[in-house]
């Protein structure tokens, strides 16, 4: 069974700091991994995909890395704002079943 | 307009009872999903649905029951609700023809069983 963990919990930072948020996943037989954003009242919000065959994703001021063998993703966000503060989760699609296995999440809060 | 919507967006409920929580989609994808959320731990997949007649069980579906009434909408139904069914019910939908397959999730509904 998939287990995919997300350490810290929690994390703040005041804003302008980089921010590097930590995803590890035990079978590293994955079709994709995501980044989601999560708000409050709001819902999941997918922020970038990772294909197997990729190694890293950019979006704007968002950067995630994979590296399968190793069974960790990494999502840098440069040049914090207080608007970044969110839950930030990750999940993979153990082989292209579509049914994802997440992350419990980390929570950022950006001080201005 | 949302793409992804549920009702309601917020229930208390009493153990025993039947609910039902509702989603509808306007993305015209084919694949929906179920999942719940508790504090710490990742979201949780209760059912799936690739198509109207294509019905699958998730990791965690006891005590949990879906109808597919169209493309367009997946019902969720807690046949006889239990206080640790308490939680934050998404569900999500995706398109099986586009690369890469990413989910869109509605807001949620956040469901208190007493």
């Amino acid at each position: 069974k998939q287990e995919v963990t997300q350490i810290p919990a929690a994390l703040s930072v005041p804003e302008g700091e980089n921010l590097v948020l930590n995803c590890s996943f035990t079978d590293s037989a994955i079709y994709n991994l995501q980044w989601f954003r999560q708000d409050p009242g709001k819902g999941l919000t997918s922020l970038l995909l990772i294909q197997s065959s990729q190694r890293e994703q950019t979006s704007g001021r968002l950067n995630a890395s994979l590296d399968k063998s190793s069974g960790r993703s990494t999502l840098y966000i440069a040049a914090s704002q207080p608007g970044d503060s969110a839950t930030y989760l990750c999940a993979v699609d153990p082989f292209n079943d579509y049914k994802l296995s997440f992350g419990a999440g980390t929570t950022v809060t950006v001080r201005a | 307009d949302a793409d992804v919507t549920q009702t309601p967006r917020n229930r208390i409920t009493k153990t025993g009872k039947r609910i039902m929580l509702e989603c509808s989609q306007t993305k015209g994808h084919d694949r929906m999903y179920w999942y719940r959320q508790d504090p710490g731990l990742g979201l949780r997949l209760i059912y799936y649905s690739f198509d109207v007649k294509d019905i699958n069980k998730g990791e965690i579906s006891d005590g949990y029951s879906v109808s597919r009434q169209a493309q367009a909408k997946f019902s969720l139904s807690l046949e006889s609700a239990i206080p640790n069914q308490t939680a934050l019910y998404f569900c999500a939908t995706s398109d099986s023809r586009g690369p890469g397959e990413t989910q869109y999730f509605g807001p949620g509904t956040r469901l208190l069983v007493l």
